[in-house]
């Protein structure tokens, strides 16, 4: 069975500083792998995403992430954080048919 | 290219009554599913339509139902409404042919009281 685990509900950095958002997947097979991003009442927008291919993914607004199997992680960074990236971010883990989200983390930018 | 549309984006209804919600697909796609979001929560899936058929359901009772039309286009129906059906209900289309990325919509915001 598929899972996909977002270790923190919350995240809160200033401004110009790193962020880590970490996610975790259980799969029985080579899932595809997604962060999404959601600003307040609106809908999800596509960050990135890993199918195979290269496993650091370069997505938009400077985010990466890493997928590393041995660990089954696929961790969120972007190198500074800027106030419109606050918002909610969501990993997702797609196979066959199923489409399995994380519970989300919620980013809060500092000035 | 018009991506994934809904209507209406926002409505309010009572108790008991019926609601439908409609969406386009991002040209091209032919996959749509449907999402429930509730006020601080992760969406949870409801279902996904194929070739005019329900794929897969999520553990949502009958009263969600759904329709894909020959065009690709979707509706979701609820049936008495109830307080806890109050989410953002997102649609999101993807393709067969493609790495299985969604593309979602602004989402319909449903108030029940």
């Amino acid at each position: 069975a598929q899972s996909v685990t977002q270790l923190d509900s919350h995240v809160s950095v200033s401004e110009g500083t790193p962020v880590l958002l970490r996610c975790n997947y259980s799969s029985s097979y080579s899932p595809s792998l997604f962060w999404y991003v959601q600003h307040p009442n609106k809908g999800l927008q596509l960050l990135l995403k890993y199918t195979s291919a290269a496993t650091l993914v370069k997505g938009i607004n400077g985010f990466e992430a890493e997928f590393k199997k041995s660990e089954t992680s696929f961790h969120l960074t972007k190198p500074s954080a800027h106030m419109s990236d606050a918002a909610e971010y969501f990993c997702v883990a797609t196979g066959g048919f199923k489409t399995i989200f994380g519970a989300g983390t919620r980013l809060f930018v500092k000035a | 290219d018009a991506g994934v549309t809904q209507s209406p984006t926002h409505l309010i209804k009572t108790r008991g009554q019926q609601v439908t919600l409609r969406c386009s697909p991002k040209s091209g796609h032919d996959t749509v599913s449907w999402y429930q979001q509730a006020l601080g929560q992760g969406p949870q899936f409801i279902f996904q339509y194929y070739e005019e058929e329900e794929r897969q359901r999520g553990n949502f009772p009958d009263r969600f139902s759904g329709h894909q039309f020959p065009n690709y286009s979707s509706e979701l129906n609820v049936n008495a409404l109830l307080l806890g059906d109050s989410a953002l209900y997102l649609c999101a289309s993807s393709s067969q042919l493609g790495t299985g990325e969604l593309f979602f919509g602004e989402g319909s915001r449903l108030t029940v009281l």
